[in-house]
């Protein structure tokens, strides 16, 4: 099973809303992701949390907030985003060995930022 | 800065012919790599990982590394309609084994 989920599916929200998408996976992988990926474009790392901790931020606004509450999970907190923060969200996890790692994906949560 | 290349396409092929995608990474001591299928509006799925020089085989898709050259390949025999899709190369990164790199994509067109 490499399955990764994600919701909500969709997500419409206005410029002072606060909303959050949320990432689980079963897998007993130990790194999660998020990325944003906007139309004809490759994935853009956002963060990265090895063991629960957050190993990478890759200068994202603070308007964007990570938060893995445990080993499954993996939330993303939005506050005062702009129209162009609209885009696709992906989160992925992958083993956290130095040996062979894969990545893989959810299914996404596309944002419509209004 | 890492970078990892591909074509952006489109490449278009005929039902039932072979789909030769090809990626230069530029990352000398890179070990790990990867070619996901996105299809329009989806989430890349994960087609193949490959570490060792050489091909690897599964089903109608082999992957093909060469290190010393830094290209790694993915063909498709067999076209489908259905493997039209955005293909992502992707290359973990060895001084961060959590950060992996992404090619811009190549389109693929197979044409019934």
């Amino acid at each position: 099973d490499t399955e990764v989920t994600q919701t909500p599916k969709h997500l419409v929200m206005g410029m002072t809303n606060k909303k959050s998408l949320k990432c689980e996976q079963h897998m007993g992988h130990r790194a999660m992701y998020w990325y944003k990926q906007k139309a004809k474009k490759p994935p853009e790392l956002m963060f990265v949390y090895s063991y629960e901790k957050l190993s990478i931020n890759e200068s994202v606004p603070s308007r964007f907030s990570p938060e893995c509450p445990n080993s499954s999970l993996l939330n993303l907190h939005l506050h005062a985003l702009q129209p162009e923060d609209s885009a696709l969200y992906l989160c992925a996890s992958s083993q956290d060995l130095t040996g062979l790692k894969t990545q893989y994906f959810g299914p996404g949560t596309r944002l419509l930022v209004l | 800065q890492k970078e990892v290349e591909q074509n952006s396409g489109p490449l278009s092929v005929p039902e039932g012919a072979i789909a030769s995608l090809n990626c230069t990474y530029s990352d000398r001591v890179s070990q790990s790599f990867f070619w996901y299928r996105q299809y329009s509006g989806k989430s890349p799925e994960l087609i193949m990982s490959i570490y060792s020089n050489g091909d690897k085989e599964d089903g109608r898709f082999t992957a093909q590394l060469n290190k010393a050259s830094q290209y790694v390949s993915l063909l498709i025999r067999d076209s489908q309609p259905s493997d039209s899709a955005t293909y992502l190369c992707a290359v973990r990164s060895e001084d961060n084994f959590n950060k992996f790199y992404f090619g811009s994509g190549t389109k693929l067109n197979v044409k019934p």
